[in-house]
C-alpha cells in the first residue's frame, strides 16, 4: 500500500488546465520536503517534471507546475494538449531514507 | 550522453532467481546513484532499492528486504539487480534509474529501457 494516494484518472480537454493531487497517507514520507512529479506515455520509461515539489528541470514545459499545501502536493498542466495524454506519478523520499511512489493517475485528454 | 542499457527480456518460473543487469555509460559510473524501479503489467511504479556504485552500499525497500540484492561491476560501468524466491506477482518491467545529480540526490532522471521479466510455470 502507497504512502502517496492520488486519484485514479483526471480529464480536460485541449486548452484547459487539469490539477492531479497526492496525498501523504503516511508519517515516514516526513513533511514532504523532495517531492516530484514523473510523466509516463505507454511503453516508455517514466520522465522527470517536477521536483523539489514546484521546480522543473531544464526542458520540461513551463505548463507544467508544482505545489503543496499542508499533506497534498499537487502538479498543475495548464494549456492541455494531446501529448499530456499519459500515467502520472508523485513520489516522494522517506525519513526511513527509502523513495515511495504514489499510486498513479491516468491523465485524458478529451 | 547519459545511456542506461538494460539486459533482455526473461522467463524464469517460480521459486527461481533472475539477475537484471544496467550498463551506464556516458558519465563518471562511481559518482552517481542507481535504483531499481518495478511496474507490474497495468499497475503503477515501485521502488525497490538503490546502491551507490562508489562503494557498493544499499538500501532496499522493506517489501523486498532478504529477497533482492543489489551489485555492481566498476570495470564494466554495470549494476546488477537479483530477485529470487520469483512468483508470479514478480511479473514486471524493471527498470534502472540514474539519480539526477552526484554523491546523492532524491530523483530519477535518466532511465533505462526496461527489463521484462514473466514468472511462469
Amino acid at each position: 500500500q502507497s504512502a502517496l494516494t492520488q486519484p485514479a484518472s483526471v480529464s480536460g480537454s485541449p486548452g484547459q488546465s487539469i490539477t492531479i493531487s497526492c496525498s501523504e497517507t503516511s508519517s515516514d514520507v516526513g513533511g514532504y520536503k523532495y517531492v516530484s512529479w514523473y510523466q509516463q506515455h505507454p511503453g516508455k520509461a517514466p520522465k522527470l517534471i517536477i521536483l523539489d515539489v514546484s521546480n522543473r528541470p531544464s526542458g520540461v514545459s513551463n505548463r507544467f507546475s508544482g505545489s503543496k499545501s499542508g499533506s497534498t502536493a499537487s502538479l498543475t498542466i495548464s494549456g492541455l494538449q494531446a501529448d499530456d495524454e499519459a500515467d502520472y506519478y508523485c513520489s516522494s523520499y522517506t525519513i526511513t531514507r527509502t523513495h515511495v511512489f504514489g499510486t498513479g493517475t491516468k491523465v485524458t485528454v478529451l | 550522453q547519459v545511456q542506461l542499457v538494460q539486459s533482455g527480456a526473461e522467463v524464469k518460473k517460480p521459486g527461481a532467481s533472475v539477475k537484471v543487469s544496467c550498463k551506464a555509460s556516458g558519465y563518471t559510473f562511481t559518482n552517481y546513484y542507481i535504483h531499481w524501479v518495478r511496474q507490474a503489467p497495468g499497475q503503477g511504479l515501485e521502488w525497490m532499492g538503490e546502491i551507490n556504485p562508489s562503494g557498493g552500499s544499499t538500501t532496499y525497500a522493506q517489501k523486498f528486504q532478504g529477497r533482492v540484492t543489489m551489485t555492481r561491476d566498476t570495470s564494466t560501468s554495470t549494476v546488477y539487480m537479483e530477485l529470487s524466491s520469483l512468483r508470479s506477482e514478480d511479473t514486471a518491467m524493471y527498470f534502472c534509474a540514474r539519480d539526477r545529480l552526484p554523491n546523492g540526490d532524491y530523483y530519477f532522471y535518466y532511465w533505462g529501457q526496461g527489463t521484462l521479466v514473466t514468472v511462469s510455470s
